[in-house]
Protein backbone atom coordinates (compact mmCIF):
# COMPACT_ATOMS: atom_id res chain seq x y z
CA UNK A 1 0.00 0.00 0.00
CA UNK A 2 0.70 3.51 -0.26
CA UNK A 3 4.03 4.72 1.64
CA UNK A 4 4.98 7.82 4.22
CA UNK A 5 8.81 7.27 4.43
CA UNK A 6 10.19 9.40 7.14
CA UNK A 7 14.14 10.02 7.01
CA UNK A 8 15.99 9.46 9.68
CA UNK A 9 14.52 7.32 12.02
CA UNK A 10 16.77 8.67 14.93
CA UNK A 11 18.41 12.07 15.35
CA UNK A 12 20.38 13.08 18.20
CA UNK A 13 20.66 16.48 18.18
CA UNK A 14 22.53 19.02 21.11
CA UNK A 15 20.23 21.69 22.60
CA UNK A 16 20.64 24.78 20.82
CA UNK A 17 21.26 23.26 17.24
CA UNK A 18 18.74 23.48 14.32
CA UNK A 19 17.17 19.90 12.86
CA UNK A 20 15.42 18.89 10.25
CA UNK A 21 13.08 16.50 9.84
CA UNK A 22 12.00 14.57 6.39
CA UNK A 23 9.34 13.20 5.05
CA UNK A 24 8.54 12.06 1.46
CA UNK A 25 4.47 11.99 1.43
CA UNK A 26 2.30 9.72 -0.46
CA UNK A 27 3.05 11.05 -4.23
CA UNK A 28 -0.49 11.91 -5.21
CA UNK A 29 -1.40 13.39 -1.46
CA UNK A 30 -1.81 17.23 -1.32
CA UNK A 31 -2.66 17.67 2.67
CA UNK A 32 0.53 17.04 5.09
CA UNK A 33 0.69 16.81 8.93
CA UNK A 34 2.86 16.78 11.71
CA UNK A 35 2.12 15.37 14.90
CA UNK A 36 4.25 14.84 17.97
CA UNK A 37 4.21 11.97 20.29
CA UNK A 38 6.17 12.24 23.71
CA UNK A 39 7.30 8.81 25.07
CA UNK A 40 4.19 6.95 26.90
CA UNK A 41 1.74 9.78 26.09
CA UNK A 42 -0.58 10.35 22.87
CA UNK A 43 -0.07 11.92 19.67
CA UNK A 44 -0.99 15.52 19.37
CA UNK A 45 -1.45 17.56 16.29
CA UNK A 46 1.38 19.77 15.38
CA UNK A 47 0.44 20.97 12.33
CA UNK A 48 -1.40 20.50 8.34
CA UNK A 49 0.03 21.97 5.22
CA UNK A 50 -1.95 22.28 2.19
CA UNK A 51 -1.14 24.47 -1.22
CA UNK A 52 2.27 25.30 0.45
CA UNK A 53 0.56 27.17 3.16
CA UNK A 54 0.15 26.09 6.94
CA UNK A 55 -3.65 25.83 6.97
CA UNK A 56 -3.95 24.94 11.27
CA UNK A 57 -1.22 24.54 13.97
CA UNK A 58 -1.65 23.85 17.37
CA UNK A 59 -0.27 25.66 20.49
CA UNK A 60 2.69 23.05 20.21
CA UNK A 61 3.93 24.11 17.17
CA UNK A 62 6.14 26.77 18.74
CA UNK A 63 7.79 29.61 17.47
CA UNK A 64 11.21 27.80 16.83
CA UNK A 65 9.32 25.35 14.80
CA UNK A 66 8.62 25.80 10.60
CA UNK A 67 7.62 23.63 7.95
CA UNK A 68 7.22 23.59 4.23
CA UNK A 69 7.54 21.66 0.77
CA UNK A 70 10.32 23.35 -1.38
CA UNK A 71 9.31 22.06 -5.22
CA UNK A 72 7.31 18.81 -4.38
CA UNK A 73 10.09 17.48 -2.69
CA UNK A 74 10.39 16.27 0.98
CA UNK A 75 7.62 17.37 3.42
CA UNK A 76 10.17 19.46 6.12
CA UNK A 77 9.77 20.17 9.80
CA UNK A 78 12.62 22.20 11.18
CA UNK A 79 12.83 23.23 14.63
CA UNK A 80 15.40 26.03 15.39
CA UNK A 81 16.68 25.74 18.18
CA UNK A 82 15.82 22.61 19.69
CA UNK A 83 15.20 22.03 23.29
CA UNK A 84 15.70 19.48 25.61
CA UNK A 85 11.36 19.12 25.70
CA UNK A 86 11.32 18.78 21.72
CA UNK A 87 12.46 15.03 22.39
CA UNK A 88 9.88 13.10 21.27
CA UNK A 89 8.55 11.17 18.08
CA UNK A 90 7.24 12.77 15.35
CA UNK A 91 4.95 11.23 13.06
CA UNK A 92 4.56 12.65 9.49
CA UNK A 93 1.11 12.12 7.86
CA UNK A 94 -0.37 12.80 4.55
CA UNK A 95 -3.72 12.39 2.26
CA UNK A 96 -5.87 13.62 -0.48
CA UNK A 97 -8.81 15.76 0.24
CA UNK A 98 -11.49 13.49 2.75
CA UNK A 99 -9.10 10.74 1.95
CA UNK A 100 -7.64 7.99 4.07
CA UNK A 101 -4.44 9.69 6.09
CA UNK A 102 -1.12 7.36 5.88
CA UNK A 103 1.22 7.81 8.48
CA UNK A 104 5.17 7.62 8.70
CA UNK A 105 6.81 5.42 10.98
CA UNK A 106 8.02 8.17 12.63
CA UNK A 107 11.39 9.77 13.88
CA UNK A 108 12.58 9.59 17.16
CA UNK A 109 14.21 13.15 18.16
CA UNK A 110 16.87 13.02 21.06
CA UNK A 111 18.41 16.37 22.49
CA UNK A 112 20.61 16.33 24.70
CA UNK B 1 -11.46 21.52 24.61
CA UNK B 2 -12.12 18.06 22.51
CA UNK B 3 -10.73 14.71 23.94
CA UNK B 4 -10.94 11.08 23.99
CA UNK B 5 -9.76 8.37 26.54
CA UNK B 6 -9.46 5.50 26.89
CA UNK B 7 -8.81 3.47 29.74
CA UNK B 8 -6.88 0.77 29.37
CA UNK B 9 -3.33 1.21 28.68
CA UNK B 10 -2.90 -2.61 28.47
CA UNK B 11 -4.80 -5.41 27.70
CA UNK B 12 -3.70 -9.35 27.43
CA UNK B 13 -5.95 -12.18 26.55
CA UNK B 14 -5.00 -15.42 25.40
CA UNK B 15 -5.38 -15.91 21.31
CA UNK B 16 -9.60 -16.98 21.04
CA UNK B 17 -10.93 -15.08 23.69
CA UNK B 18 -12.85 -12.06 22.60
CA UNK B 19 -11.47 -8.27 23.32
CA UNK B 20 -13.20 -5.00 23.38
CA UNK B 21 -10.95 -1.47 23.86
CA UNK B 22 -12.95 1.32 25.35
CA UNK B 23 -12.97 4.71 23.63
CA UNK B 24 -15.04 7.31 24.59
CA UNK B 25 -15.16 10.93 23.51
CA UNK B 26 -16.21 14.61 24.21
CA UNK B 27 -17.11 17.38 21.51
CA UNK B 28 -19.27 20.20 20.64
CA UNK B 29 -18.74 18.89 16.77
CA UNK B 30 -20.73 16.19 15.34
CA UNK B 31 -18.01 13.86 15.28
CA UNK B 32 -15.97 11.35 12.99
CA UNK B 33 -14.17 8.05 14.89
CA UNK B 34 -11.18 6.18 13.86
CA UNK B 35 -9.33 3.27 14.91
CA UNK B 36 -5.81 3.31 14.08
CA UNK B 37 -3.11 0.18 14.77
CA UNK B 38 0.39 0.04 15.09
CA UNK B 39 2.58 -3.00 14.87
CA UNK B 40 5.88 -2.91 16.50
CA UNK B 41 8.77 -1.16 14.45
CA UNK B 42 5.70 0.09 11.64
CA UNK B 43 3.51 3.20 11.04
CA UNK B 44 -0.10 3.71 12.46
CA UNK B 45 -2.43 2.28 9.92
CA UNK B 46 -6.22 3.12 9.73
CA UNK B 47 -8.31 0.06 10.98
CA UNK B 48 -11.85 1.41 11.67
CA UNK B 49 -13.68 4.71 10.57
CA UNK B 50 -16.96 5.94 11.42
CA UNK B 51 -19.58 9.19 11.24
CA UNK B 52 -23.11 7.52 11.21
CA UNK B 53 -24.64 6.74 14.41
CA UNK B 54 -25.85 3.49 15.76
CA UNK B 55 -24.27 1.59 12.50
CA UNK B 56 -21.33 -1.01 12.67
CA UNK B 57 -18.20 -0.70 10.57
CA UNK B 58 -16.35 -3.51 9.98
CA UNK B 59 -12.71 -4.58 9.10
CA UNK B 60 -10.31 -7.17 8.92
CA UNK B 61 -12.32 -8.93 11.69
CA UNK B 62 -12.29 -5.71 14.06
CA UNK B 63 -15.61 -4.00 14.51
CA UNK B 64 -16.99 -0.90 16.09
CA UNK B 65 -20.40 0.90 16.43
CA UNK B 66 -20.14 5.08 17.23
CA UNK B 67 -22.53 5.96 19.52
CA UNK B 68 -23.66 9.60 19.64
CA UNK B 69 -25.53 8.88 22.74
CA UNK B 70 -22.98 7.39 24.93
CA UNK B 71 -20.21 9.56 23.12
CA UNK B 72 -18.50 5.98 22.67
CA UNK B 73 -17.33 4.20 19.94
CA UNK B 74 -15.32 0.50 21.05
CA UNK B 75 -13.58 -1.81 19.42
CA UNK B 76 -14.04 -5.32 19.33
CA UNK B 77 -13.32 -8.30 17.73
CA UNK B 78 -14.82 -12.02 18.93
CA UNK B 79 -11.60 -13.90 18.91
CA UNK B 80 -8.34 -12.54 18.81
CA UNK B 81 -5.24 -13.84 17.30
CA UNK B 82 -1.31 -13.67 18.19
CA UNK B 83 -1.27 -11.25 15.12
CA UNK B 84 -3.63 -8.76 16.53
CA UNK B 85 -0.94 -7.71 18.95
CA UNK B 86 -0.37 -3.99 18.64
CA UNK B 87 -1.08 -0.99 20.16
CA UNK B 88 -4.77 0.95 19.24
CA UNK B 89 -5.53 4.33 18.96
CA UNK B 90 -8.96 6.14 18.85
CA UNK B 91 -9.07 9.45 17.26
CA UNK B 92 -11.43 12.21 16.58
CA UNK B 93 -12.02 14.58 14.06
CA UNK B 94 -14.34 17.21 13.06
CA UNK B 95 -13.83 16.63 9.22
CA UNK B 96 -13.76 14.49 6.33
CA UNK B 97 -10.41 16.08 5.23
CA UNK B 98 -8.16 18.17 6.43
CA UNK B 99 -6.96 16.07 9.03
CA UNK B 100 -6.98 17.61 12.27
CA UNK B 101 -7.20 14.24 14.96
CA UNK B 102 -7.30 14.32 18.48
CA UNK B 103 -5.82 10.81 19.62
CA UNK B 104 -6.55 8.64 22.91
CA UNK B 105 -3.32 7.75 24.86
CA UNK B 106 -2.88 3.98 22.77
CA UNK B 107 -4.19 0.46 24.27
CA UNK B 108 -1.41 -1.96 23.74
CA UNK B 109 -3.20 -5.60 23.23
CA UNK B 110 -1.27 -8.50 24.03
CA UNK B 111 -2.31 -11.68 22.90
CA UNK B 112 -0.50 -14.62 24.22
CA UNK B 113 -0.42 -18.09 23.23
Amino acid sequence: GPKVLQIPSHQIIDMGQMVTLNCDPVSNHLYFYWYKQILGQQMEFLVNFYNGKVMEKSKLFKDQFSVERPDGSYFTLKIQPTALEDSAVYFCASSRQGGEVFFGKGTRLTVV
Amino acid sequence: GDSVTQTEGLVTLTKGLPVMLNCTYQTTYSPFLFWYVQHLNEAPKLLLKSSTDNKRTEHQGFYATLHKSSSSFHLQKSSVQLSDSALYFCALSDRTGNYKYVFGAGTRLKVIA
